[in-house]
Formats: structure tokens, C-alpha cells, sequence
């Protein structure tokens, strides 16, 4: 059964960084790309970035939104994969998933909630 | 970036309606090794998304054959031939053969 759990959400003032963890398993991580897609209140989907798989040299993309104040990492060792956020907003506040390429696996989510 | 433009927005259904969800791109979606990576997802009230078609016209395992999808280039069709009271949320195309990948607004479908 595959299994995705995300951590590390939680109340951050402006300014503030956090470090999200998503822990895989059931499926051959090594051979997944791996994104992060976030979900703010009310709101549509977006991705946010996306890391590659070895054989891709761990390529990484971000969005242009978002570039320059993430960084997207990952542990096969671990079958995790990490998304360090910094300077964060208060439009930021959002649900951050976890999730495989072509999106087949999701997590629950994890709440990160910007906010003085 | 690629936009994908979903109509229509929502969606009122009966059960037993068929219904189908455009999903349209600013840019063709045929990647260079011959794939298109056009996917629609499913999210609930209250859950994460999940992953009801990939490739445009792929059947995702453990999802009812009444989902299809079809389409090439800019243009792509999910229908729901059959609707059933659990089909309600939003449902959301998303491509990957461009980065960034872009996801559609979604369409919210309601049961009557």
C-alpha cells in the first residue's frame, strides 16, 4: 500500500521559514519524480516545485511565484523529499502536498498558516 | 507558461447525467518524446486530490470506467458517463509536459 505523510506545517509569523517532510513508501521512490502542489483556503491547486529521480541528475524546478524562497531536496536513502520555504508571506498560507509524478500518489497534506 | 482553460466552472448533474469538463491549453501538450501529459484529478470535500485519468486518456487503477477522457494537441474532454452522488467535487486538469506545470481552475460538479 502506498503511503505519503507529510510534516512540518504549522503557525509561522511573516518573514519566518519552515522545512516541510514528506515520507514515502509502498512504491519505488528512487524511480519518482517528486512535487510539492499547495492548496491556499478556498482555493485551486498549484504546483511549487518538482524534483527529478537520479537518472535526471535530481533536476529542479520551482515556480516562478515561488523561486528563489524554496528549495525542493530529497533522500532516497529516506524515501523523503523535503521543501525548505523561507521569507514566508501570508500568502503562503496554503495545505502543501506531497505527491509523485503524474500525480498517481497524494499525501493528506500538511497546513502551513502564515500569520503575526 | 501553459494556461489551461476548464469549462465550465460548475456543473449540476442528476444522477445518472452524463457530463464532460473541457480542459483547454494556450500551447500544444504533445511532448517531444511523443507523450502528452494531460491528467485529470478528483478532489473531494475534505480530501486530497486524486488521480483519475493520466495521459488523456489512461484509466487510473481502481477508478470506475465510467471516467474517460480523450482529446490531442490544446484540446482535452473528461466525461462522466453516468454520474454517481460519489463523483461530487472538483475536478481538475493538470499538465506536466511543459514546466512549470500548470493546473487548470477546476470545475465543481454538484448532484442535483
Amino acid at each position: 500500500e502506498v503511503q505519503i505523510l507529510e510534516t512540518g506545517g504549522g503557525l509561522v509569523k511573516p518573514g519566518g521559514s519552515l522545512r516541510l517532510s514528506c515520507a514515502t513508501s509502498g512504491f519505488n521512490f528512487n524511480d519518482y519524480f517528486m512535487n510539492w502542489v499547495r492548496q491556499a483556503p478556498g482555493k485551486g491547486l498549484e504546483w511549487v516545485a518538482q524534483i527529478r529521480n537520479k537518472n535526471y541528475n535530481y533536476a529542479t524546478y520551482y515556480a516562478e511565484s515561488l523561486e528563489g524562497r524554496v528549495t525542493i531536496s530529497r533522500d532516497d536513502s529516506k524515501s523523503s523529499v523535503y521543501l525548505q520555504v523561507s521569507s514566508l508571506r501570508a500568502e503562503d498560507t496554503a495545505i502543501y502536498y506531497c505527491t509523485s509524478n503524474a500525480f498517481a500518489y497524494w499525501g493528506q497534506g500538511t497546513l502551513v498558516t502564515v500569520s503575526s | 507558461d501553459v494556461v489551461l482553460t476548464q469549462t465550465p466552472p460548475t456543473l449540476s448533474a442528476t444522477i445518472g447525467q452524463s457530463v464532460s469538463i473541457s480542459c483547454r491549453s494556450s500551447q500544444s501538450l504533445l511532448h517531444s518524446n511523443g507523450n502528452t501529459y494531460l491528467h485529470w484529478l478528483l478532489q473531494r470535500p475534505g480530501q486530497s486530490p486524486q488521480l483519475l485519468i493520466y495521459s488523456v486518456s489512461r484509466l487510473e487503477s481502481g477508478v470506475p470506467n465510467r471516467f474517460s477522457g480523450s482529446g490531442s494537441g490544446t484540446d482535452f474532454t473528461l466525461k462522466i458517463s453516468g454520474v454517481e452522488a460519489e463523483d461530487l467535487g472538483v475536478y481538475y486538469c493538470v499538465q506536466g509536459t511543459h514546466a512549470p506545470l500548470t493546473f487548470g481552475s477546476g470545475t465543481k460538479l454538484e448532484i442535483k
